[in-house]
């Protein structure tokens, strides 16, 4: 069974900076994909990053460039996303998802429960 | 530019079918897309990939009342046989070299 549980989030005051990590199991890591999604309070899911299989290609999206780096440690199955300088609309539950192949580009396949980051002073 | 439109809402009566639409940007008609269904206060939870030939493939444990197609640059959910559970958020979400996109959603209500 695949699981994804992502820890990490919390409250953080604008300029400061959080890592988030999710936690893989039930399948091998190292062959899919894994990407960072998401979603404001009240509002739809937001694409954040994504990071192919082998970790050699990675991308996000323009809201969140030279910001935030996704990573992954595929010896310890676990993704992560180092977030800095945070500003208040990055506030938002944060989803960890695997892909459905090794291709950084690709659908989320499956989903983790998401962990909530606050930015706010 | 790769963009994704949703109608922001949608009804249907308990035991009916419904048809949810999800459009792709001038250009990019043959992209495939998946369908994520999002109910309340819950993660998302990954539906199906609708293949740019029209053909569609359900994810882990997703009953067959669930089905996609497309027509030209649009592409569909099918929910038959509609449940009280069926009431949530439905996000198609598509994909290429450096980019994945989400669609606004659209809201289903069960009557």
């Amino acid at each position: 069974e695949v699981q994804l549980l992502e820890s990490g989030g919390g409250l953080v005051q604008p300029g400061g900076s959080l890592r988030l990590s999710c936690a893989a199991s039930g399948f091998t890591f190292s062959s899919y994909a894994m990407s960072w999604v998401r979603q404001a309070p009240g509002k739809g899911l937001e694409w954040v990053s994504a990071v192919s299989g082998n970790g050699g290609s990675t991308y996000c999206a323009d809201s969140v460039k030279g910001r935030f780096t996704i990573s992954r440690d595929n010896s310890k199955n676990t993704l992560y996303l180092q977030m800095n300088s945070l500003r208040a609309e990055d506030t938002a539950v944060y989803y960890c998802a695997k892909g459905g192949s090794a291709a950084a580009g690709t659908r989320s396949e499956y989903w983790g429960q998401g962990t909530l980051v606050t930015v706010s002073s | 530019q790769l963009v994704l439109t949703q109608s922001p809402s949608a009804s249907a009566s308990l035991g009916a079918s419904v048809k949810l639409t999800c459009t792709l940007s001038s250009g990019h008609s043959s992209y495939a897309i998946a369908w994520h269904q999002q109910q309340p206060e819950k993660g998302p939870r990954y539906l199906m990939k609708i293949n740019s030939d029209g053909s569609h493939s359900n994810g882990d444990g997703i009953p067959d009342r669930f089905s996609g197609s497309r027509s030209g640059a649009e592409r569909y959910l099918t929910i038959s046989s509609l449940q009280s559970e069926d009431e949530a958020d439905y996000y198609c979400q598509t994909w290429g070299t450096g980019i994945v996109v989400f669609g606004g959603g659209t809201k289903l209500t069960v009557l």
